[in-house]
């Protein structure tokens, strides 16, 4: 079956303004995940969503991140204002559930370049 | 805090050789799982092998293994008869209850015709 789709691949865009992130899950996954990833460096937590539970928004940076999730299927991941330190490749994961012995399966990630 | 360190940022292997890509972690946690995962170059990350840390079985997958020190918080991922399709950048993960993974900052491997 289809696996995690995002879009777009890449994305340029001038400092200062908004960009929506888009993630399609895996149909059926009831969890799923943001993470970015800088250069060099490893993933770093964003948000996760599971079911109609309110999500954990504990790795967001700042308050111009946000992030929804519609139908409890695609979710958007928007950055207002965008700096140039946001500049990085956004990916989005999802797994069967919550329990941690779940596979998260990953996206191919949105690239973001903020000039 | 959780932490995952990988104290290795580049490795090369000659095609055919075993390499060894070491892993360590820092928790409080007593039930955990473990995780390695390759990113080639098109982003996409995929799971190699995991490890729940409840097991004392070193996990197994094919030509992928991992040696798995619970008390010495160290989890390192054997390749053996290594091959070109195994370059990529390496992360280990660690993951507890229902929350996201903790990544490590990675490992570049090289492997060499």
């Amino acid at each position: 079956g289809a696996g995690v789709s995002q879009s777009p691949s890449n994305k340029v865009t001038e400092k200062g303004k908004d960009v929506e992130l888009r993630c399609d899950p895996i149909s059926g996954h009831t969890a799923l995940y943001w993470y970015r990833q800088s250069l060099g460096q490893g993933l770093e937590f964003l948000i996760y969503f599971q079911g109609n539970s309110a999500p954990d928004k504990s790795g967001l940076p700042s308050d111009r991140f946000s992030a929804e999730r519609t139908g409890g299927s695609v979710s958007t991941l928007t950055i207002q204002r965008t700096q140039q330190e946001d500049s990085a490749v956004y990916l989005c994961a999802s797994s069967e559930g919550p329990e941690p012995y779940n596979e998260q399966f990953f996206g191919p990630g949105t690239r973001l370049t903020v000039l | 805090a959780q932490t995952v360190t990988q104290s290795q940022p580049e490795m090369s292997v000659q095609e055919a050789e075993t390499v060894t890509l070491s892993c360590t972690y820092d928790t409080s946690e007593s039930d955990y799982y473990l995780f390695w995962y390759k990113q080639p170059p098109s982003r996409q990350m995929i799971l190699v092998i995991r490890q729940e840390a409840y097991k004392q079985q070193n996990a197994t997958e094919n030509r992928f293994s991992v040696n798995f020190q619970k008390a010495a918080k160290s989890f390192s991922l054997k390749i053996s008869d290594s091959q070109l399709g195994d370059a990529a950048m390496y992360f280990c993960a660690y993951r507890t209850g229902a929350n996201n993974l903790f990544f490590g900052t990675g490992t570049r491997l090289t492997v060499i015709p």
